[in-house]
């Protein structure tokens, strides 16, 4: 079955650029997240969702940072004015569910963002 | 600061013979922790996980154990193969996300 999908795989922006990577969690995954892996370092935590809510956004290292995902399904990781400390893998994971139990998160391949 | 973190960054092993990573924890709170596996290219794969309540879980060619009197768990790798030539993470689940180590590269030997 298909697996959690990310686009694009590769991303290079021009520091002060936007960029918008997207995510396509697995189908009826209630949890998404994303996660920010620098070169050589184990992924960090951005943000959470369930459904359409953004219940955690703790993980977002500036204001220039922007997730959504408006229907609870397919999420934008949105990078306002990019600089070249977001070079980075970002990681979607999605999950069925989440609360007092523990449910497995899938993670997509990532996309490879360099700020040039 | 991170919670969980690992001894070496690589790890040569002889094909054929066990692997053992190491990672150690801070915090004693800590109920679930999970080893990933992630190959060049690729997201993080879950390998196995265990419960504070289990000192040892075992799985296909993978072993799991957990001392939580202090706070150190390990993966043991049976009969290593090339196709398990990757970063290999160990892993603590937080309310909603998961928090990483920095990785051990396991290079394979042939």
């Amino acid at each position: 079955g298909a697996g959690v999908s990310q686009s694009p795989r590769y991303k290079v922006a021009k520091r002060g650029q936007d960029v918008a990577l997207r995510c396509d969690p697995i189908s009826g995954h209630v949890s998404l997240f994303w996660y920010q892996q620098a070169l050589g370092q184990g992924p960090e935590f951005l943000t959470y969702f369930q459904n359409e809510a953004q219940l955690d956004k703790s993980g977002l290292p500036s204001d220039r940072f922007f997730a959504e995902r408006p229907e609870g399904s397919v999420s934008t990781l949105k990078i306002q004015r990019t600089q070249q400390e977001d070079s980075a893998v970002y990681l979607c994971a999605s999950s069925l569910w989440t609360g007092t139990g523990v449910s497995e998160q899938y993670f997509g391949p990532g996309t490879r963002l360099t700020v040039t | 600061g991170e919670s969980v973190g690992l001894h070496l960054p690589t790890l040569s092993v002889q094909e054929g013979d066990n692997s053992i990573i190491n990672c150690a924890y801070s915090n004693s709170a800590s109920d679930y922790f999970i080893w990933y596996k992630q190959e060049s290219g690729k997201g993080p794969q879950f390998i196995i996980d265990i419960r504070s309540n289990m000192d040892k879980r075992q799985g296909q060619r993978v072993t799991v154990l957990l001392n939580k009197t202090v706070k150190h768990l390990s993966l043991q790798i049976a009969a290593t193969q090339p196709g398990d030539s990757a970063v290999y993470f160990c892993a603590e689940k937080g309310d909603d996300k998961i928090i990483f180590g920095k990785g051990t590269r396991l290079h394979i030997l042939p």
